[in-house]
């Protein structure tokens, strides 16, 4: 099925480090939706992003709609332990029902 | 404010079953979408039901079919059940169809085709 690239696939930091992540489409998105997954669970929804080059924090976390509107970006300050997880950015256009998910960003943090 | 509830969490089946896998959603959410996340992926879009109705689809075959009731629950069922079947459901639920809105995720089903 359609996914869209996120990069990196997978980091390993250390505590207190900044992390940055992207998603970018081949398409014209009207909306982007952050999620954090943690084994076992349902994605929980971090950020929502309707205009172009909007810019929305939820604590340590900003993302980024990119001005194309083909890509977002999504970066986490000073990490700490429980950021663990997996991050998966979704995209919708105009006029459909579904959205169209990343590949995912696994996130491991050292203590 | 109740959550996203979908039961069961697991599941096993063997191929060639059926399955039925139920949602309840958010208090005040009339909409619900269906997704596919297989092992190591992000999820797939396999329906959307509003006003107990299907409002679009993903790329999934027939033997995929789901209901919405007036409460707005829903159900998704699987006939003919194949091991590629094998993945974790989730149901989300907004409070509008096709606005830009945010979707709301249920823990999941994790179903296992043998």
């Amino acid at each position: 099925g359609q996914q869209l690239n996120q990069s990196p696939q997978s980091m390993f930091i250390q505590e207190g480090e900044d992390v940055s992540m992207n998603c970018t489409s081949s398409s014209i998105f009207n909306t982007w939706l952050w999620y954090k997954q943690e084994p076992g669970e349902g994605p929980v929804l971090l950020i929502a992003l309707y205009k172009a080059g909007e810019l929305t924090s939820n604590g340590r976390l900003t993302a980024q709609f990119g001005i194309t509107r083909k890509d977002s970006f999504l970066n986490i300050s000073a990490s700490i332990p429980s950021d663990v997880g997996i991050y998966f950015c979704a995209g919708q256009t105009s006029g459909t029902y579904k959205y169209i998910f990343g590949t995912g960003t696994r996130l491991k943090v050292l203590a | 404010e109740t959550g996203v509830t979908q039961s069961p969490t697991h599941l096993i089946k063997t191929r060639g079953q059926q399955v039925t896998l139920r949602c309840s959603s958010q208090s005040g959410h009339n909409t619900v979408s269906w997704y596919q996340q297989a092992l190591g992926q992000g999820p797939q879009f396999i329906f959307q039901y509003y006003r107990e109705e299907e409002n679009g689809r993903g790329n999934f075959p027939p033997r995929f079919s789901g209901l919405q009731f007036p409460n707005y629950s829903s159900e998704l069922n699987v006939n003919a059940l194949e091991l590629d079947d094998s993945a974790l459901y989730l149901c989300a639920s907004s409070s509008t169809p096709d606005m830009s809105g945010e979707l709301f995720f249920g823990e999941g089903s994790r179903l296992t085709v043998l």
